[in-house]
This record gives structure tokens, sequence and C-alpha cells, in this order.
């Protein structure tokens, strides 16, 4: 079974400071995506920034960008220049390409501080 | 608004009574999702639709719960003879067949 794994719980940054928020996922999949949410206190989930796993090449959102290290099946998500409006709960997910459900990590909730 | 559109945002019912929530996908994207969130948790996945075919299940989910997409657009999610431990957020997602998903804001509902 695939599982998605968050180490993280809290995580605080200074606000204009760079922060990389922590997944790791197991699969036996050769083809599949994986996703950061962002979910404010409002609790919509927001897709931030998705990855292909065919691509070696790192997605980038703006000031979002991912560190995509296949082998070791870890899928980091760095967030520069951070903003008081970036404080939420981040979920990585991971789906393999066939399907249908993603599979959620516990979550990682960013604190922003001026 | 082009996004998913979920109805009702709040949902308030006594036990052993039945709810029904509404989902109105992205127009263009064929799958639509189910997911079920507490706090503190990460969505939970429910059940899954392509088109009108509902093609997973989650093992966790009870017999009281029942999901239909009977045109291959909006879809609704029943909870029968509700319990206190469905008290949860149900969350509503739609996605192309190699995209990421989009969610709507959710229905929460409060088994009281």
């Amino acid at each position: 079974a695939q599982t998605v794994t968050q180490s993280q719980p809290e995580m605080s940054v200074q606000e204009a400071e760079t922060v990389t928020l922590s997944c790791t996922y197991d699969t036996s999949e050769s083809d599949y995506y994986l996703f950061w949410y962002k979910q404010p206190p409002s609790r919509q989930m927001i897709l931030v920034i998705r990855q292909e796993a065919y691509k070696q090449q790192n997605a980038t959102e703006n000031r979002f960008s991912v560190n995509f290290q296949k082998a070791a099946k870890s899928f980091s998500l760095k967030i520069s220049d951070s903003q008081l409006g970036d404080a939420a709960m981040y979920f990585c997910a991971y789906r393999t390409g066939t399907a249908s459900k993603l599979t959620f990590g516990t979550g990682t909730r960013l604190q922003v501080t001026l | 608004d082009t996004g998913v559109s979920q109805d009702p945002r709040h949902k308030i019912t006594k036990r052993g009574q039945n709810v029904t929530f509404r989902c109105d996908p992205i127009s263009e994207h064929n799958r639509l999702y189910w997911y079920r969130q507490t706090l503190g948790q990460g969505p939970e996945f429910l059940t899954y639709f392509q088109n009108e075919a509902q093609l997973e299940k989650s093992r966790l989910l009870s017999d009281r719960f029942s999901a239909e997409r009977p045109k291959g657009s909006f879809s609704t999610l029943e909870i029968q003879r509700t319990e206190q431990g469905d008290s949860a957020m149900y969350l509503c997602a739609s996605s192309s067949p190699r995209g990421g998903a989009f969610f709507g804001q959710g229905t929460r509902l409060t088994v009281v």
C-alpha cells in the first residue's frame, strides 16, 4: 500500500525567509504524481504544486518549488520569501498514474512570524 | 465561479437522521472524489467516480454511506442513520485524468 509521511507536525518561519517542508512516500509504482496542498483556516484545500514522477526537472510555481528525489522517495516543498498568507496546513499527497484516489500525509502546520 | 461547489456548507442533524450532500464538479472534469476530514487529520478517501461509474469505494466506508453521480455531472453523498462519529468535514474534489484534484469548500457535518 502506498503511504505518505510528513515528519514535521509544525514548522515556523519568519516573514521573507525560506522554509522547507519534508515529505517521503512509499510506492512500488513507476507512474505516479505527487502534490502539495495548502489548507488555510478557511479549510478549502488549494493545490499548490504538482510533480510527475517521470519528469526529472523539479516543479516550480512562483515562490513554491519542490525537491523531488525519486530514488530516495522524497518530495520536499520549499517556500521562498515567506508571506503571512502562507500560514496554513500543508499536505503532501500521492496518486498513481491510472488512479483515482489521492493518499495524503498527516500534514505540517506552518506558522509565519513577523 | 468555475470551481468545485458543495452544498450545504454546514449541516447540523440529530443522531439517527439521514443527510444528503451535493457536489458540483468543474464542468470539464470527468473524475469526482469524496473525502472525509476530521480535525487535525489529512483527508481520508471515501469514494471515486469516473463519469457516472463509481469505480472505487473505501473499505472503511460503512453501508450507511452511499454516493451517486447519475448523469456524470453532479454527485450526492447520503449518510443514513447518522452517528456522532460521522461528524466531520466532507470534501468533494474533481480532476481530469492526469491532473491534480481541485477541492470544494466542504460540508461540515455536526451530529448531535
